[in-house]
């Protein structure tokens, strides 16, 4: 299995609280990336990592903000959490352009906003 | 938006038997992964075939990709209790800035009732 974990894995915060997920791998990928998985509408991408301090949006990225100031660690933070955001979320990393496109998945965090 | 949508949503057939799922994307693409997500877990990569490839196999695996269509399919043979779980697909997209990005489908639910 790729080296690739999610802290915390379940999550319960109230509305308006600010959460951080975090993703933190040890393969020294380029690429990372974060998303969201609802019933009814797959995987989406929230943001993704082309490199230390280097970040870009998804399709989904309006409330949520992203850093990353180490090769190995990519945070997703919820300002201010929103029922909305009640969710699972999984980064992934990818060895691209250096290597194969596919991407590596960790075990997911599920978050629930009451 | 999704760019890749698999058919039929849910497929329930008995152990032994083939299941076949299919992808249809909108856009032209560089190449087509499918994943496989067992129930609580992360998405694992199983097979990528590039735009000019027609057919790919992997173990019990057969991948199909006609590029005229905008379709993909997946066959799993002699399907097994195990292979029960959601199937995606994934088209690349990439960035204006050069990144690497994949857009999945909301996914086809299998079981391989024993």
């Amino acid at each position: 299995d790729a080296g690739i974990t999610q802290s915390p894995r379940h999550k319960v915060t109230e509305t308006g609280t600010p959460v951080t997920l975090r993703c933190h791998q040890t393969e020294n990928h380029r690429y990372m990336y974060w998303y969201r998985q609802d019933p009814g509408h797959g995987l989406r991408l929230i943001h993704y990592s082309y490199g230390v301090k280097d970040t870009d949006k998804g399709e989904v990225s309006d409330g949520y903000s992203v850093s990353r100031s180490k090769t190995e660690d990519f945070l997703l933070t919820l300002e201010s959490a929103t029922s909305s955001q009640t969710s699972v979320y999984f980064c992934a990393i990818s060895e691209w352009p250096s290597g194969s496109y596919e991407q590596y998945f960790g075990p997911g965090t599920r978050l629930t906003v009451t | 938006s999704q760019q890749g949508e698999e058919d039929p949503q849910a497929l329930s057939i008995q152990e032994g038997e083939n299941a076949t799922m299919n992808c249809s994307y909108k856009t032209s693409i560089n190449n087509l992964q499918w994943y496989r997500q067992n129930s609580g877990r992360g998405l694992v990569h199983l097979i990528l075939i590039r735009s000019n490839e027609r057919e790919k196999h992997s173990g019990r695996l057969r991948v199909t990709l006609d590029t005229s269509k905008k379709s993909s399919s997946l066959l799993i043979t002699a399907s097994r209790a195990a292979d029960t779980a959601s199937y995606f697909c994934a088209t690349d997209a990439i960035t204006q800035g050069g990144s690497e990005k994949l857009v999945f489908g909301k996914g086809t639910k299998l079981t391989v009732n024993p």
